[in-house]
């Protein structure tokens, strides 16, 4: 079936560096895409998100970049910090009469002092 | 975004009991739903929580286990029922469709459950 994955499921970075998450997704008719952080212990908190008719959306620190011919996704981190330490998820929604995310199985980021 | 809670935050039970989760936001929502998370995993949606009628259930979950209530735009809960070990796991309650971000899907802090 359908599935969102991540190439990568762990990464450790220095502080102050820059940080990449990617994700790829395999349904090409998903139209919005939502990347989450989880701390340990706490619930998925929303980064960004960014939909198909866009290919970058920039926040505070933080970059969604969405290639659709590869069918892509990356979060982008500036100047990484100890406090970015978490899992990260992508979501993908495809559309449909019923509504529901579909979730990549997570990165764990490391931000070494 | 919307101010989700939930209670318990945490609870060990014994196999064979059940549990009821309550989830509480803090304004109107269009939609709620609830998701398992077991430990180190991705999250998987157990059903869409529709006000005044049946929950929707995924594939793998059903009503017997997993009772769903929604009496109004605001509330929810979960009960996980006649609990095993396999059902320890964390259980979050989300929600979309709130006035000020109408597309954007928020996540309450979870309910870590052990069952022993």
């Amino acid at each position: 079936g359908e599935s969102v994955g991540l190439h990568l499921p762990t990464l450790s970075v220095q502080e102050g560096d820059n940080s990449i998450i990617n994700c790829a997704y395999s349904n090409s008719a998903s139209d919005y895409f939502i990347w989450y952080k989880q701390e340990s212990g706490k619930g998925p908190q929303f980064i960004i998100d960014i939909r198909s008719n866009m290919d970058k959306r920039q926040g505070q620190r933080v970059t969604v970049l969405l290639n659709k011919t590869v069918k892509h996704l990356s979060l982008q981190i500036a100047a990484t910090q100890p406090g970015d330490s978490a899992v990260y998820f992508c979501a993908e929604f495809s559309g449909g009469s019923n509504y529901k995310l579909t979730f990549g199985k997570g990165t764990l980021l490391t931000v070494n002092p | 975004s919307a101010v989700i809670s939930q209670k318990p935050s945490r609870d060990i039970c014994q196999r064979g009991t059940s549990l009821t989760i309550q989830c509480q936001v803090d304004s109107q929502v269009t939609m709620m739903f609830w998701y398992r998370q077991q430990p180190g995993q991705s999250l998987t949606l157990i059903a869409t929580a529709n006000q005044g009628s049946e929950a929707t259930y995924e594939s793998g979950f059903v009503i017997d286990k997993f009772p769903i209530s929604r009496p109004n735009l605001t509330f929810s809960t979960l009960t996980v029922s006649n609990m095993s070990p396999e059902d320890s796991s964390i259980y979050l309650c989300s929600v979309k469709g709130g006035t000020l971000s109408p597309d954007t899907q928020y996540f309450g802090p979870g309910t870590r459950l052990t069952v022993l």
